[in-house]
């Protein structure tokens, strides 16, 4: 049981280039969620799925797009990469948003440096 | 909008001492409050969870409790150990799923 998985661990992209980064879960989880943590801010929603097939925006969701084609992978696009977009970035799942379910699993994170 | 925040941002005691850390937020409508442990590199693992309806809850050395009036959690460490050293980050729940974080207290336990 791997839990939660972001691959890569490390990227560096120039200004404009466009990457994808995989979150996998092994958990059965329905929820998942993209963060980015940045220094002093804390962590930030850019999108969230509540199930396969299904996304939605957070509170950040400016310069990337998301994809849930299975309900164990969730997606995460940079069409063209800023240096804003310099971050390291979290998945988490859950199985769900109801009492007792909504505990979120983290991943261990992928650090992305824009030049 | 709901702010989070944590004082301090950094916190050092010497092994053995309990630990007070702080989380305020501004919208008392929450669902849930949440405290997490980040350690360096890593990502975030889930430490409490505290329904609105509940004051305080317990795990091991652990306590955290909430006053949705005031808009205020604390989490207790109690005899704190060098292993004790991370980052720690409250976060709300709002009715919908999203949570709103607070920027941590990083906390080093002396030897």
């Amino acid at each position: 049981n791997a839990g939660v998985t972001q691959t890569p661990k490390f990227r560096v992209l120039k200004t404009g280039q466009s990457m994808t980064l995989l979150c996998a879960q092994d958990m059965n989880h329905e929820y998942m969620y993209w963060y980015r943590q940045d220094p002093g801010m804390g962590l930030r929603l850019i999108h969230y799925s509540v199930g396969e097939g299904t996304t939605a925006k957070g509170e950040v969701p400016d310069g990337y797009n998301v994809s849930r084609l299975k309900k164990q992978n969730f997606l995460l696009g940079l069409e063209s990469a800023a240096p804003s977009q310099t971050s390291v970035y979290f998945c988490a799942s859950s199985y769900g948003a109801a009492n007792g379910k909504e505990t979120q699993y983290f991943g261990p994170g992928t650090r992305l440096l824009v030049l | 909008k709901q702010e989070v925040t944590q004082i301090p941002a950094a916190l050092s005691v010497p092994e053995g001492e309990n630990l007070v850390l702080n989380c305020s937020f501004t919208d008392s409508a929450i669902y849930n409050l949440q405290w997490f442990r980040q350690d360096p590199g890593k990502g975030l693992t889930s430490l409490l969870l505290i329904q609105s309806s509940q004051r305080e809850q317990t795990s091991g050395r652990l306590n955290a409790s909430l006053d949705k009036s005031s808009g205020r959690s604390t989490l207790y460490i109690a005899a704190s150990q060098p292993g004790d050293s991370a980052t720690y980050l409250c976060a709300v729940r709002r009715s919908d799923y999203k949570l709103s974080f607070g920027a941590g207290t990083t906390v080093t336990v002396r030897a």
